[in-house]
């Protein structure tokens, strides 16, 4: 079983529509991360998560929230989708400031 | 901006022969770096890292080099393989935060 999963795995959804990604994890890391990656922009940080209690906007935070609902789990929701979030969407976790753990990728167009 | 940089999208590079994949940053703050491979439908995973207190870390056929002084690490794969080809993504951290830079795609010619 993979360590990151990531549901669903593609998603085509309209304008102004309520989305959310969700991600799971079994590695056990405290650690979560959401990304977004577009073409020649590479990864991009969303939201970041230390712990339950933590959460943390990473560089691109406009148009989304994140929920921790448990160690495990990371959800990404987007309120109100709009074209330029058509991306592909990952979630990673880590232990510490080690390497991360990525997710298989979500992705998402918003028509 | 774009706080890591990768200025080449593409190389080729014969199988047997060494890829050099190259990475600039611009932030001093930054004390530790890792490269991942990414191949096409799957997420990026992890390669190699470097910590800043370091020059130097091999691993098998994969090595990273850090520069400090010139803000720029390399990944030298030898001998590049069929397999290797994918696209390797450098990536650079502070206390909290991981930046990627937007990628090279390599391909490894049989």
């Amino acid at each position: 079983d993979a360590d990151v999963t990531q549901t669903p795995r593609n998603r085509i959804t309209k304008t102004g529509k309520r989305i959310m990604l969700e991600c799971s994890q079994t590695k056990g890391h405290d650690r979560m991360y959401w990304y977004r990656q577009d073409p020649g922009l590479g990864l991009r940080l969303i939201y970041y998560s230390f712990d339950v209690k933590d959460i943390n906007k990473g560089e691109i935070s406009d148009g989304y929230s994140v929920s921790r609902q448990a160690q495990a789990k990371f959800s990404l929701s987007l309120e109100s989708a709009i074209p330029n979030q058509t991306a592909l969407y990952f979630c990673a976790t880590s232990d510490h400031r080690a390497a991360q753990y990525f997710g298989p990728g979500t992705r998402l167009t918003v028509t | 901006d774009q706080q890591v940089k990768q200025n080449s999208p593409s190389l080729s590079v014969q199988e047997g022969r060494i890829s050099i994949l190259n990475c600039d940053y611009t932030n001093s703050m930054f004390d530790y770096f890792l490269w991942y491979k990414k191949y096409p439908a799957e997420g990026p995973t992890f390669l190699i890292s470097i910590s800043s207190i370091k020059d130097k870390n091999e691993d098998g056929r994969f090595t990273v080099f850090l520069n400090k002084s010139a803000k720029h690490l390399s990944l030298h794969i030898v001998p590049s393989q069929p397999g290797d080809s994918a696209v390797y993504f450098c990536a650079a951290s502070d206390r909290n935060q991981f930046y990627f830079g937007t990628g090279t795609s390599l391909t490894v010619i049989p």
